[in-house]
């Protein structure tokens, strides 16, 4: 079946600091995949996808490519800030089973001034 | 706010109890799924709606757990005869339609079963 595995936490690094989070997969087809972020007391909230290889999502300043040779999908940010801290999850999805998701164990983040 | 809402939000019961969660999604998404997610886990899927059809069920949901849709707009959750093994956060996402998307989710039901 499908699985996701991201990189151990927690991750704890100094403000402007460069972010690397990795995520590989394991698919039986050719899915979309997603960062997905759970800041403090709320709810996951998408932060960027990617639907085909080598696309690159982004959004505030975060990036990923879809590699398919790799199966990865690995999160980058050049310079963290102390409100990136948060639990992100790496997670995909399959074409064929209806927006049902598979996510990886999650990544805690926490950035200090 | 127009979000996906959970309610309540944390839920205390005693083992062998039933308990009951409430989901309303984005009036527009027609999907809605069911997760549960435990301490430094991500997500498990647990079921999904498409409208009040219930389409697909995880093997992770025992004969003890049911989930309705029953007019395609909000859902319900219940658990009968809680376990302690049930303690989790129960979450509610849904999605727009078709293929492989976002999901929305809610803020989540904490429960946790003495």
């Amino acid at each position: 079946g499908d699985s996701v595995t991201q990189m151990e936490g927690p991750v704890t690094l100094s403000e402007e600091a460069f972010l690397t989070i990795n995520c590989t997969y394991t698919a039986t087809g050719y899915p979309s995949l997603f960062w997905y972020v759970q800041y403090p007391g709320e709810g996951l909230q998408l932060l960027l996808k990617a639907t085909k290889a080598d696309d690159k999502g982004s959004n505030k300043g975060f990036e990923a490519t879809y590699r398919k040779e790799t199966t990865s999908f690995h999160l980058e940010k050049g310079s963290v800030q102390v409100s990136d801290s948060a639990v992100y999850f790496c997670a995909l999805s399959e074409n064929t089973n209806a927006g049902k998701s598979t996510f990886g164990d999650g990544t805690t983040l926490t950035v200090k001034p | 706010d127009t979000g996906v809402s959970q309610n309540p939000r944390h839920k205390i019961t005693k083992r062998g109890q039933n308990v009951t969660f409430r989901c309303d999604p984005i009036s527009e998404h027609n999907r809605l799924y069911w997760y549960r997610q435990t301490l430094g886990q991500g997500p498990e899927f647990l079921t999904y709606f498409q409208n009040e059809a219930q389409l697909e069920k995880s093997r992770l949901l025992s004969d003890r757990f049911s989930a309705e849709r029953p007019k395609g707009s909000f859902s319900t959750l219940e658990i009968q005869r809680t376990e302690q093994g049930d303690s989790a956060m129960y979450l509610c996402a849904s999605s727009p339609g078709r293929g492989p998307g976002e999901l929305f989710f809610g803020e989540g039901s904490r429960l946790t079963v003495l």
